[in-house]
């Protein structure tokens, strides 16, 4: 059964930092692509940033919103990710999504996903 | 960025109806489409990959149809379970996209 167990969410001042992981089971994680998702409290998804696979060179990439703030890496033999997050804003809060990315072609869906970590960023 | 505009907002059916879910995108996105439902207080589910492909456990209730811009998911009768909300996303262009949501409410 794939599992996707999200971690490390909470309250950060603005300016912060702060890492999110996300272990997973049911699946080798560095086979596959994997990607956050986040949702602001009463609002729609957002798509955060991804990471390839270890076999096509563990590349990444972001919203353009936290390019440059946030990084996402993967410890294949702990089978879990993470989300780092630096200089957050309030504009940053909400529950943050752990998704496993699929398809072929150009870009890729979400077939799981984990039940989330609420990041709050207030003062 | 390609902008997608999900319609209605709101929709209030009764158990046993019909749903039809409509998602427009402001280019296209060829078949690339995806479908989402959700539940307050949980995680997405993935319904429908690539326009039509029903994901895994998906009940058969549940179809999608549609290529380039305007895309729809239907729901052919509603159970209880099914009233929730529904996101489209698409993953023709970069970065992927997600739309504004359907709330299907219970009449």
């Amino acid at each position: 059964e794939v599992q996707l167990v999200e971690s490390g969410g909470g309250l950060v001042e603005p300016g912060g930092s702060l890492r999110v992981s996300c272990a997973v089971s049911g699946f080798t994680l560095s086979n596959v692509w994997m990607s956050w998702v986040r949702q602001a409290p009463g609002k729609g998804l957002e798509w955060v940033g991804r990471i390839s696979s270890e076999t096509e060179g563990g590349t990444s990439d972001y919203a353009t919103p936290v390019r440059g703030r946030f990084t996402i890496s993967r410890d294949d033999s702990k089978n879990t990710l993470y989300l780092q997050m630096n200089s957050l804003k309030t504009e940053d809060t909400a529950v943050y999504y752990c998704t496993r990315a699929r398809g072929a072609g150009p870009l890729y869906y979400f077939d799981s996903w984990g039940q989330g970590t609420l990041v709050s960023v207030s003062s | 960025e390609i902008v997608l505009t999900q319609s209605p907002a709101t929709l209030s059916l009764s158990p046993g109806e019909g749903a039809t879910l409509s998602c427009r995108a402001s280019q296209s996105v060829s078949t690339y489409l995806s479908w989402y439902q959700q539940k307050p207080g949980q995680a997405p589910r993935l319904l429908i990959y690539d326009a039509y492909n029903r994901a895994t456990g998906i009940p058969a209730r549940f179809s999608g149809s549609g290529s380039g811009t305007d895309f729809t998911l239907t729901i052919s009768s509603l159970e209880p379970e099914d009233f929730a909300a529904y996101y489209c996303q698409q993953r023709g262009n970069w970065p992927v996209t997600f739309g504004q949501g359907t709330r299907l409410e219970i009449k």
